[in-house]
């Protein structure tokens, strides 16, 4: 089965500027959850849906973040406008709902440089 | 609410040298363990878990953790790596209580690096 897919790989924008960020699950992953790891820190927890709901949203940083995932399929996160300290890797997760953390398939992240 | 120490942030040995990652958690309820590993540009791979059980667990490349409940730890080792296994290694909790979608709680990671 295909993996978990996250594009850009990289982006680099500018201060001010947007940027949107996608993920892909798994095909029949109902969980999808949403990760950042700033400036080689620990890997933050950024959001969880089930299905298209927001299941959890207690990690997103502030109303600059936003988040969809339109019928339950693929999730994208959109920064407006972005800031220097949202530089870091944006990482995406998927799972079956019975498995929850055991069954985590995370994707490559997207390297997300603010300048 | 958890938190998770890794006690070293960079970590080189000489390739066929035994190696112990430390991993160090605080929580106020009962959790399941992890260590996940992402090599370069690669995502995080789960290594291996502890859930309920014997308290040695093993992955398949050779790595293995004992979970301490006494010394809330979970160490992770292997007696003798390869230079395939440098990578960055992070360990992770989550609370027994939300098996179905819960988050995890990261540590900062250690960089492994094997050198010939």
């Amino acid at each position: 089965e295909a993996g978990v897919t996250q594009f850009p790989s990289h982006s680099v924008i500018e201060k001010g500027q947007t940027v949107t960020l996608r993920c892909d699950p798994i095909s029949g992953h109902d969980n999808l959850y949403w990760y950042r790891r700033v400036m080689g820190k620990e890997i933050k927890f950024l959001l969880h849906f089930v299905k298209e709901s927001k299941q959890d949203e207690s990690g997103m940083p502030n109303n600059r973040f936003l988040a969809e995932r339109t019928g339950g399929t693929y999730s994208t996160l959109k920064v407006q406008p972005a800031e220097l300290e949202d530089s870091g890797v944006y990482f995406c997760a998927s799972s079956q709902w019975a498995n929850g953390p055991y069954g985590y398939t995370f994707g490559s992240g997207t390297r997300l440089t603010v300048v | 609410a958890q938190s998770v120490t890794q006690l070293d942030s960079q970590v080189p040995v000489f390739e066929e040298a035994p190696v112990e990652l430390r991993c160090n958690y605080s929580s106020s309820v009962s959790v399941y363990l992890f260590w996940y590993v992402q090599y370069p540009n690669q995502g995080l791979q789960l290594l291996l878990k502890y859930l309920s059980g014997s308290t040695l667990v093993e992955s398949i490349n050779g790595f293995e953790a004992e979970f301490n409940k006494s010394q809330t730890s979970f160490h992770l080792r292997k007696p003798s790596v390869h230079i395939s296994d440098t990578a960055e290694y992070f360990c992770a909790v989550t609370p027994l209580a939300e098996t179905s979608g819960s988050r995890l709680t990261f540590g900062e990671g250690t960089q492994l690096t094997v050198n010939p």
